[in-house]
């Protein structure tokens, strides 16, 4: 049973580029979180999407964007790169109801140069 | 608004002895709440988490931790640590079971020495 996947592992990015981010669930979950981890702090809410649609979203401004396919993947979208924007990039999958806990993808590293 | 506090930013600790590591929390309403292990380069991984009944809640890989509403606390303890268990440590709490946004502290790195 794959867990949460993400790709790519590792993207450098120049400021003022887009970048898109991609996670696939774990199997039977259709509820994606992505999350911002900036070295050496805490996971930062960005948003979540339940059936195509975001359902609740943290403090992070419009350039951050996301989309969620009919087969529960989903992309993260960031326009106009800040170098601020560089950190761990973390996806979590959860059945959206009951008592599930979230589980996490291994992350994608972005720098932006 | 939620928020938690891990006090302790960096703990190191010997091999076999005991490990508690700190954290306490501010929610409006009943809290759920959870420890996650970061080891580098990965992604979280849950040790354990409260939702509501005994205070004291088992996890994996030897760990507990325990409730305190009157302290806002929720610390995470282990009887007696192994190398393995050098990483980084994360409270959170969330809401609607966790199954919405999860507020993370700033964790807690733990090093263990022989």
């Amino acid at each position: 049973d794959a867990g949460v996947t993400q790709s790519p592992t590792h993207l450098i990015k120049t400021r003022g580029q887009q970048v898109t981010l991609r996670c696939s669930p774990k199997s039977g979950h259709d509820t994606v979180s992505w999350y911002q981890q900036a070295l050496g702090q805490g996971p930062q809410f960005i948003f979540q999407y339940y059936e195509e649609e975001e359902r609740q979203r943290g403090n992070f401004p419009d350039r951050f964007s996301g989309h969620q396919f009919p087969n529960y993947s989903s992309e993260l979208n960031v326009n106009a790169l800040l170098l601020g924007d560089s950190a761990l990039y973390l996806c979590a999958s959860t059945d959206g109801q009951g008592l599930y806990e979230q589980y996490f993808g291994p992350g994608t590293r972005l720098t932006v140069t | 608004a939620q928020s938690v506090t891990q006090p302790d930013i960096h703990i190191t600790v010997s091999e076999g002895a005991s490990l508690e590591l700190r954290c306490n929390y501010s929610y409006g309403a009943t809290p759920y709440l959870f420890w996650y292990v970061q080891s580098p380069g990965q992604g979280l991984q849950l040790l354990l988490k409260y939702f509501s009944g005994d205070t004291l809640v088992q996890g994996i890989k030897g760990f507990e931790a325990e409730f305190k509403r009157s302290q806002s606390s929720f610390n995470l303890r282990k009887p007696s640590v192994h190398w393995s268990d050098a990483a980084e440590y994360f409270c959170a709490v969330g809401n609607n079971f966790g199954n919405e946004k999860l507020t993370f502290g700033t964790g807690t790195r733990l090093t263990i020495i022989p």
